[in-house]
């Protein structure tokens, strides 16, 4: 079936430092990618989507210049965490979709950032 | 704005009791619904989703839902549950366009 694969799964930086997260479409084409944030006890909350060839769509709330987004191929979206902070720690999961608007999303198994 | 209630933030059954995790909806037009679950150390898998039709919906590994669009629920359950399907559980909606509105999530352990 359809694979999501997410780099790197963990990852511990400074404050300050930025963090590429890289989401790739191994056996399809994905010309949407959405990124997801999860806090702990708390549900996966969209950030942005992806589309491949544009600028991201953020959702409200959400810093664009702090989580850039580039999906410069069709099997590849990368969401970077410029000059991360402790509050910038969670977990992020990104998804992609096989096939039509009635099909389901396929997720990445999530990166776990913690910034110290 | 639609929102996903999830009712039950922790459960724990025993082997072989029936489970009905809770999820509810505000939204007033049309929805894609949808169970996610995340096994220990795995990513989020589709467990079910209904788009139309029938409102008994089955999906893998014996689990059920059941749109009741009166009720804006859609609730999951499974008649016997194993160890096994200890993981966490995710109702989720999609009213338009691509992304889904998660749940806060339903965490399941379930003893032997």
């Amino acid at each position: 079936g359809a694979v999501v694969s997410q780099h790197p799964s963990w990852v511990i930086c400074k404050s300050g430092t930025s963090v590429k997260i890289e989401c790739r479409s191994l056996d399809f084409q994905a010309t949407t990618m959405f990124w997801y944030r999860q806090f702990p006890k708390q549900s996966l909350m969209l950030m942005a989507t992806s589309n491949e060839g544009s600028k991201a769509t953020y959702e409200q709330g959400v810093e664009k210049d702090k989580f850039l987004i580039n999906h410069a191929s069709l099997t590849l979206s990368t969401l970077t965490v410029t000059s991360a902070h402790p509050e910038d720690s969670s977990f992020y999961i990104c998804s992609a979709r096989v096939g039509g608007e009635n099909s389901p999303l396929h997720f990445g198994n999530g990166t776990r950032l913690t910034v110290t | 704005a639609q929102s996903v209630s999830q009712h039950n933030h922790h459960v724990i059954l025993s082997e072989a009791a029936s489970l009905e995790l809770g999820c509810n909806y505000s939204y007033g037009g049309t929805v894609n619904l949808f169970w996610y679950v995340q096994y220990p150390g795995q990513h989020l898998q589709l467990l079910l989703k209904y788009f139309s039709g029938d409102p008994l919906v089955k999906g893998i590994k014996g689990f059920e839902a059941e749109f009741i669009k009166s009720k804006f629920s859609f609730n999951l359950r499974k008649p016997s549950v194993q160890w096994s399907d200890t993981a966490e559980y995710f109702c989720a909606i999609r009213s338009s366009g691509y992304a889904l509105n998660f749940g806060k999530g339903t965490s399941l352990l379930v003893t032997p």
